[in-house]
């Protein structure tokens, strides 16, 4: 089965920028969608198809794919986004979801 | 704005049924544009992919699971179902309803989940 591998954590300053990765074989081939989850919340869809960002989600939050790591960027690192990030694709070729483990980002 | 809601017991014995309803508010189950899905969280831990129903009642569910797990939908209570037969500790979590285009196969509404503890 399809596997996605995230850094358990990364760490950031405030003001800085996060980039957080998301690892599987070929991925720039899949359309990956990241989720943002705070404690005791539901996930919360930031990045969809890759880099497109629902309505509501800062500029901050963009993605890309391509090869085999995906990458949510958050630019201009606000305490407030402090938070476990997931990725997820549709595997095609077995119809599943998948998730990656999560990362969480700390705000230094 | 599309809302939705769990609902079922918080408890549940070993070896027993798990059940729960997602009642879709603020839009259509029957739309014939999205996938309907449980997704399940350990305290700690991942998000796990339960499985999926469109409409019609086509499903498809996680393999680690497709032996215990049955999904259904009622288009006319506007509602779908998780059953997960036979369950251990190792089935407490949060469980989450969500929807997700048919279209990207992102989930863009999810409920606020509801904790299932497996314990006797």
């Amino acid at each position: 089965s399809y596997v996605l591998t995230q850094p358990p954590s990364v760490s950031v300053a405030p003001g800085q920028t996060a980039r957080l990765t998301c690892g599987g074989n070929n991925i720039g081939s899949k359309s990956v969608h990241w989720y943002q989850q705070k404690p005791g919340q539901a996930p919360v869809l930031v990045v969809y198809d890759d880099s497109d960002r629902p309505s509501g989600i800062p500029e901050r939050f963009s993605g890309s794919n391509s090869g085999n790591t995906a990458t949510l960027t958050i630019s201009r690192v606000e305490a407030g986004d402090e938070a476990d990030y997931y990725c997820q694709v549709w595997d095609s070729s077995s119809d599943h979801v998948v998730f990656g483990g999560g990362t969480k980002l700390t705000v230094l | 704005q599309v809302q939705l809601q769990e609902s079922g017991p918080g408890l549940v014995k070993p070896s027993q049924t798990l059940s729960l309803t997602c009642t879709v508010s603020g839009g259509s189950i029957s739309s014939g544009d999205y996938y309907w899905s449980w997704i399940r969280q350990p305290p700690g831990k991942g998000l796990e992919w339960i499985g999926y129903i469109f409409y019609s009642g086509s499903t498809y569910y996680n393999p680690s699971l497709k032996s215990r797990v049955t999904i259904s939908v009622d288009t006319s209570k506007n509602q779908f179902s998780l059953k997960l037969s036979s369950v251990t500790a190792a089935d407490t979590a949060v469980y989450y309803c969500a929807r997700a285009a048919y279209s990207s196969t992102s989930f863009d509404y999810w409920g606020q989940g509801t904790l299932v503890t497996v314990s006797s």
